[in-house]
């Protein structure tokens, strides 16, 4: 059974500063890995998918990296902002079957002004 | 491209009695789901329906939880009777169809407390 674990569960930052976020998963069979940020009251926005052939993806401020030998994905948040607090969800695909994310618990950022 | 919409926002009821969740995917997206969000966990799926029919309900709790989408387009999720462990966000989501490859869009969720 697929696992997915994000470390840590929360982390406050002060302005401008770089950070990084983990997820590590179980089971290496996956189709591709998504992070997503989460508002409070709101539903869940994609910010990057990463195919399960690729080793990152960029956009923006963000980069995410997947090394799937390990079973791990890292969200690298550079120069950060208030704007950019909230919650941060790693998910992963299965390879075959259904198309059923399997989410991690999440990383609960604030950005100190 | 207008999202997935969902209603109630916010849904207060006392243990045992029945609410509904309804929910429009975007437009001719074939693939619908539901997902559960505890506080503090991230979201598990319960039901996954392609068209009008169920792929995945392998974690609804059956007893309790139904879901039907009748039309292949609308979606509504029943809880009959309500417990307190319900208290969740109730997330539905949609893509093009139910490949892998296809990215899942998510609506603002339901947010039920059970008394």
């Amino acid at each position: 059974k697929q696992e997915v674990t994000q470390i840590p569960a929360a982390l406050s930052v002060p302005e401008g500063e770089n950070l990084v976020l983990n997820c590590s998963f179980t089971d290496s069979a996956i189709y591709n890995l998504q992070w997503f940020r989460q508002d409070p009251g709101k539903g869940l926005t994609s910010l990057l998918l990463i195919q399960s052939s690729q080793r990152e993806q960029t956009s923006g401020r963000l980069n995410a990296s997947l090394d799937k030998s390990s079973g791990r994905s890292t969200l690298y948040i550079a120069a950060s902002q208030p704007g950019d607090s909230a919650t941060y969800l790693c998910a992963v695909r299965k390879q075959t079957g259904a198309n059923n994310l399997f989410f991690g618990t999440g990383t609960r950022l604030t950005v100190i002004p | 491209e207008a999202g997935v919409a969902q209603s109630p926002r916010y849904k207060i009821i006392e243990k045992r009695q029945s609410v509904a969740f309804w929910c429009n995917p975007i437009s001719g997206h074939a693939t619908l789901y539901w997902y559960q969000q505890i506080l503090g966990q991230g979201p598990k799926l319960l039901i996954q329906f392609q068209n009008n029919g169920v792929v995945d309900d392998s974690q609804l709790p059956k007893d309790r939880f139904s879901a039907e989408r009748l039309k292949g387009v609308d979606s509504t999720l029943k809880i009959q009777p309500a417990k307190l462990e319900d208290s969740a966000v109730y997330l539905c989501a949609s893509s093009f169809y139910g490949g892998a490859v296809n990215e899942q869009f998510f609506g603002p969720g339901t947010r039920l407390t059970v008394l």
